[in-house]
């Protein structure tokens, strides 16, 4: 059974940073790329960013909100995707979901809510 | 970027009846690989999405078959044939053929 679970959410200040995990089981992670999105509270999707396999690369592709500040990386040792939040601003308040597949993202997890909040 | 538009944004439905909601994307979705990635997903009250639909019109894994989805190039339709309870919630559209990956702006489905 494909599982993906999201953690490492909380409460922070604006300026500070936080790193989301997603731990995955049931598929080939090495295998697979991962999309990260996110929905702010009352609100629509968003997708935030991608990571390819290590044939690709392993290379990333981010929404503009968020390139410069939030980073994407994979261990497939341990069949994990990270999000590595940094900069945070009050406007990345959301329950933030990590999804399976490049392109149809048929599995999400539970996902994980960051709060940013002075 | 791709802009996804859905209508409506609201559909009040009676139980047993058909429902059916529309996207249409500001640009062709077809993908130099000659497939178009757009999928449609539920999110029921208090749930992460759910994948309902790929590439058009695949049916994901456990979908029921009164599901379905249609369209072409930039006009799209998910079609319930007949709506249960446990089909309330939002539903989006979602291109994947040029990332910036996009959504609709949702549909919310209720029941009258």
């Amino acid at each position: 059974e494909v599982q993906l679970v999201e953690s490492g959410g909380g409460l922070v200040q604006p300026g500070q940073s936080l790193r989301l995990s997603c731990t995955t089981s049931g598929f080939i992670f090495g295998d697979s790329a991962m999309n990260w999105f996110r929905q702010a509270p009352g609100k629509g999707l968003e997708w935030v960013g991608f990571i390819r396999t290590k044939t690709y690369g392993a290379t990333t592709e981010s929404a503009a909100s968020v390139k410069g500040r939030f980073t994407i990386s994979r261990d497939d040792s341990k069949s994990i995707a990270y999000l590595q939040m940094n900069s945070l601003r009050t406007e990345d308040t959301a329950m933030y979901y990590c999804a399976l597949g490049a392109y149809s993202s048929g599995y999400w997890g539970q996902g994980t809510l960051v709060t940013v909040s002075s | 970027d791709i802009v996804m538009t859905q209508t409506p944004l609201s559909s009040p439905v009676t139980l047993g009846q058909p429902a059916s909601i529309s996207c249409r994307s500001s640009q062709s979705l077809v993908h130099s690989d000659g497939n178009t990635y757009l999928s449609w997903l539920q999110q029921r009250p208090g749930q992460p999405p759910r994948l309902l639909i790929y590439k058009v019109s695949n049916r994901f894994s456990g979908v029921p078959d009164r599901f379905s989805g249609s369209g072409a190039g930039t006009d799209f339709t998910l079609k319930i044939s007949r709506v249960e309870a446990e089909d309330v919630g939002v539903y989006y559209c979602m291109q994947a053929t040029q990332f910036l990956i996009t959504f609709g702006q949702g549909t919310r489905l209720d029941i009258k």
